[in-house]
């Protein structure tokens, strides 16, 4: 089963900031991978596929990167309402798995 | 409006069986893949089942044998029979849908049912 690693396990960071997040699969999953995040109490919300695509409705400042093993989500300029947890997500096979998450805190 | 709704969390002695049910609205039901995530309190997420629109089933390994997922495009419903129940299974256990052709893209969540596992 292909395993999903993210770099850092948490960050703080301040409003304005740009914040890049790492995922890192086990083996060549091509672009197969998305990006979720979930705020406390909450279900998670999609944000990206395909590596690169941006889901209808996410905010523009989101966006992704990266294809083989090595991904990124990038948040151009950190609102207050993103400070949450992100989780990447494979689907290039069954069975699936998720990164064990970055948890983004305010500086 | 689009939407999932959990029910049949509980508490459970280790060894027991419980069935999660996941009530879907808003949207043509037998077009999507239907798909279990569980969060133990405090950890990450963990994706745990997925039934495609044929009813083919799919699990990692730490569920696989004690777990089986079913649809029902009638009733717009999916389940999830937990069976071997230990206490590493504990946590909410969230459905969410993605559509049957692409990405695995799990665009709609439910809000979750608890289960806990405890003598």
């Amino acid at each position: 089963a292909i395993q999903m690693t993210q770099s850092p396990s948490s960050l703080s960071a301040s409003v304005g900031d740009r914040v890049t997040i790492t995922c890192r699969a086990s083996q060549d999953i091509r672009s197969d991978v998305g990006w979720y995040q979930q705020r406390p109490g909450k279900a998670p919300k999609f944000l990206i596929y395909a590596a690169s695509s941006l889901q209808s409705g996410a905010p523009s400042r989101f966006s992704g990167s990266g294809s083989g093993t090595d991904f990124t989500l990038t948040i151009s300029s950190l609102q207050p309402e993103d400070f949450a947890t992100y989780y990447c997500l494979h689907d290039y096979n069954y069975p699936l798995s998720f990164g064990p998450g970055t948890k983004v805190e305010i500086k | 409006e689009v939407q999932l709704v959990e029910s049949g969390g509980g508490l459970v002695q280790p060894g027991g069986s419980l069935r999660l049910s996941c009530a879907a609205s808003g949207f043509t039901f037998s077009d999507y893949d239907l798909h279990w995530v569980r969060q133990p309190t405090g950890k990450g997420l963990e994706w745990v089942s997925a039934i495609g629109t044929a009813g083919d089933t799919y699990y990692p390994g730490s569920v696989k044998g004690r777990f089986i997922s079913s649809r029902d495009n009638a009733k717009n419903s999916v389940h999830l029979q937990l069976n071997s129940l230990r206490a590493g299974d504990t946590a909410v256990y969230y459905c969410a849908r993605a559509y049957q052709y692409g990405s695995v893209r799990l665009d709609v969540w439910g809000q979750g049912t608890t289960v806990t596992v405890s003598s």
